[in-house]
């Protein structure tokens, strides 16, 4: 079984800044079966990056994936108020199934 | 717009068997893709618990497979969730969802069921 592991837990950033988030699997993942997801307190998640770097639909373009093998990362480029939120990678594995990554939380500083 | 909505008891007994079902709009389940059931612990993160395609082929989370059984009704284009012998530990809030390929690109609002006597 693969197990993700995202980092930092927390991230503290100001709105207009960069945010990187981080996304290591135990085991090297097809980069066609990594994705991302934002979910705001109250809400279902939602998904933003699937394949690791394509944009699910409506996405703005502030949000980009990357990475392949064991590293992925979802990078927010200038962070808007609404996006406060946790963010979740997950992958999509052989038996078939899903596992999801802990989460990083992003904050305002 | 493809829309999910779950329905089913809140509150369900230590050792009974919580039953969620999800009622999906705008989409035909007959015409394809997997539907499926995660779970997120209040304050926790999210666990997969398993698929079905419109055919009845199913998958489900190793760690829940002895429990769980997941079924679909075409007819009223809607899907259900059954989990035996219920713990506090399952208390979470149950999403039903679209799987997309490898994604997951539609979810329902998502209900709260807790385990308590």
């Amino acid at each position: 079984e693969i197990v993700l592991t995202q980092s930092p837990g927390t991230l503290s950033l100001s709105p207009g800044e960069r945010a990187t988030l981080s996304c290591r699997a135990s085991q090297s993942v097809s980069s066609s079966y990594l994705a991302w997801y934002q979910q705001k307190p109250g809400q279902a998640p939602r998904l933003l990056i699937y394949g690791a770097s394509s944009r699910a639909t409506g996405i703005p373009d502030r949000f980009s994936g990357s990475g392949s093998g064991t590293d992925f990362t979802l990078t927010i480029s200038r962070l808007e108020p609404e996006d406060f939120a946790v963010y979740y990678c997950q992958q999509y594995g052989s038996s078939p199934q899903f596992t999801f990554g802990p989460g990083t939380k992003v904050d305002i500083k | 717009q493809v829309q999910l909505q779950e329905s089913g008891p809140g509150l369900v007994k230590p050792s009974e068997t919580l039953s969620l079902t999800c009622a999906v709009s705008g989409y035909s389940i007959s015409s394809g893709y997997y539907w499926g059931w995660i779970r997120q612990p209040p304050g926790k993160g999210l666990e997969w618990i398993g698929s079905i395609y419109h055919s009845g082929s199913t998958y489900y989370n190793p760690s829940l497979k002895s429990r769980v059984t997941i079924s679909v009704d075409t007819s009223k284009n809607q899907f259900s969730l059954k989990l035996s012998s219920v713990t506090a530990a399952d208390t979470a809030v149950y999403y039903c969802a679209r799987q997309r390929l490898s994604a997951i690109d539609y979810w329902g609002q998502g209900t709260l069921v807790t385990v308590s006597s």
